[in-house]
């Protein structure tokens, strides 16, 4: 199993408080993703990153930032969240190189409730 | 906005059976990948096709893509109890983004 570690697994929280879920991987691996995942709705994307400081929305990213200041970890925070975002988060890990060609590794998720 | 859609959303068979189900998508592709994602677990990649290849075998599972109808289908043969899950097609647009569809749930009876 690909090195991936989310934090907290779960999660309850009141309407206007921040929350940071944190994904570390161990694989050196450049590209990191949270997706959010909702019935009916599939997998969407929330923000990525393709290197260290580098980030970019994805197409569901308002209310959202990320941060990556090492290579191992990416951060999303929710800066006061509300319970349309209540969902279960996964942080997902991709390389594209000879021996990878972008598919993505993907964490336990973290199911986040906002009351 | 999500590229790949599933179809159908639910399918139920008998252990031993087939199961077909398709993925359509909208604009061109660098590839496009099947994942499976057991309940409660995160999703696990399964297999990827390439836009130059029609068809690719891993195990049980064949993969078929039609680039001139923007669609792929993913076939699991014999299956069994275990390949219970929900499975989605993911298409890569050269973007290092990956554009999921909301899958398609596949329950075998025993």
């Amino acid at each position: 199993d690909a090195g991936i570690t989310q934090s907290p697994r779960h999660k309850v929280t009141e309407t206007g408080t921040p929350v940071t879920l944190r994904c570390h991987q161990t694989e050196n691996h450049r590209y990191m993703y949270w997706y959010r995942q909702d019935p009916g709705h599939g997998l969407r994307l929330i923000h990525y990153s393709y290197g260290v400081k580098d980030t970019d929305k994805g197409e569901v990213s308002d209310g959202y930032s990320v941060s990556r200041s090492k290579t191992e970890d990416f951060l999303l925070t929710l800066e006061s969240a509300t319970s349309s975002q209540t969902s279960v988060y996964f942080c997902a890990i991709s390389e594209r190189n000879r021996a990878n060609t972008g598919e993505l590794f993907f964490g336990e998720g973290s199911r986040l409730t906002v009351l | 906005s999500q590229q790949g859609e599933e179809d159908p959303q639910a399918l139920s068979i008998q252990e031993g059976e087939n199961a077909t189900m398709n993925c359509s998508y909208k604009t061109s592709i660098n590839n496009l990948q099947w994942y499976r994602q057991n309940s409660g677990r995160g999703l696990v990649h399964l297999i990827l096709i390439r836009s130059n290849e029609r068809e690719k075998h891993s195990g049980r599972l064949r993969v078929t893509l039609d680039t001139s109808k923007k669609s792929s289908s993913l076939l699991i043969t014999a299956s069994r109890a275990a390949d219970t899950a929900s499975y989605f097609c993911a298409t890569d647009h050269n973007d290092y983004k990956l554009s999921f569809g909301a899958g398609t749930t596949v329950t075998v009876r025993a």
